[in-house]
């Protein structure tokens, strides 16, 4: 099984801050790597789908990067709206994994 | 619009089951690569199980044997059909249907909360 690795696994930041999550694949997944956002109570938002393609009606302010193991989703300028948990999936291969999840807090 | 509702989730005694539901809207179901993903409370997502447009079904290890993903076409539902019931089975339930031609999930239900306890 793929083991995904995410960092820090929780952030605390101030509305307009950049702030960079990271997620580490335990093999080599090309680009097979999405980001979702989750709030308290809800289900998971597809946010970035192939490691670096924006889902439509994402804000710009979320970007991703990376390939093969390495992978950093960056919030460019953090919104009210976008305290939440995000969590990295490798979709490479089955079973499909997720990584642990950072958690956006409010400082 | 594309819209997944989960339903059937409870309460239910160790070695008990249950079968839960996920009415899809929008979209056609045996069209689309579905799949199951839990998360026990205050933890991460873990995927469980996936249907293929063609039928084929696979599930991750610690369900393999007690649980069952399948379809009605004619109702446009997925269900799962869980068995032997554990305490770690004890999670949010959501379904979700795969990005054509990709692994990764969208849309997701709304989840169905599984309690396994005496």
């Amino acid at each position: 099984d793929i083991q995904m690795t995410q960092s820090p696994s929780s952030v605390s930041a101030s509305v307009g801050d950049r702030v960079t999550v990271t997620c580490r694949a335990s093999q080599v997944i090309s680009s097979w790597l999405a980001w979702y956002q989750q709030k308290p109570g809800k289900a998971p938002k597809l946010l970035i789908s192939a490691a670096s393609n924006l889902q439509s009606g994402v804000p710009s302010r979320f970007s991703g990067s990376g390939s093969g193991t390495d992978f950093t989703l960056t919030i460019s300028s953090l919104q009210p709206e976008d305290f939440a948990t995000y969590y990295c999936q490798q979709a490479n291969s089955f079973p499909l994994t997720f990584g642990g999840g950072t958690k956006v807090e409010i400082k | 619009e594309v819209q997944l509702v989960e339903s059937g989730g409870g309460l239910i005694q160790p070695g008990g089951s249950l079968r839960l539901s996920c009415a899809a809207s929008g979209f056609t179901v045996s069209s689309n690569y579905m799949s199951w993903v839990r998360q026990a409370p205050g933890k991460g997502l873990e995927w469980v199980s996936v249907i293929y447009s063609g039928g084929n079904t696979y599930y991750e290890d610690s369900v393999k044997g007690r649980f069952t993903i399948s379809r009605d076409n004619s109702k446009n539902t997925l269900y799962l059909q869980m068995n032997s019931l554990r305490g770690e089975d004890t999670a949010v339930y959501y379904c979700a249907r795969h990005v054509t031609g990709a692994y990764w999930f969208d849309p997701w239900g709304q989840g169905t909360l599984v309690t396994v306890s005496s």
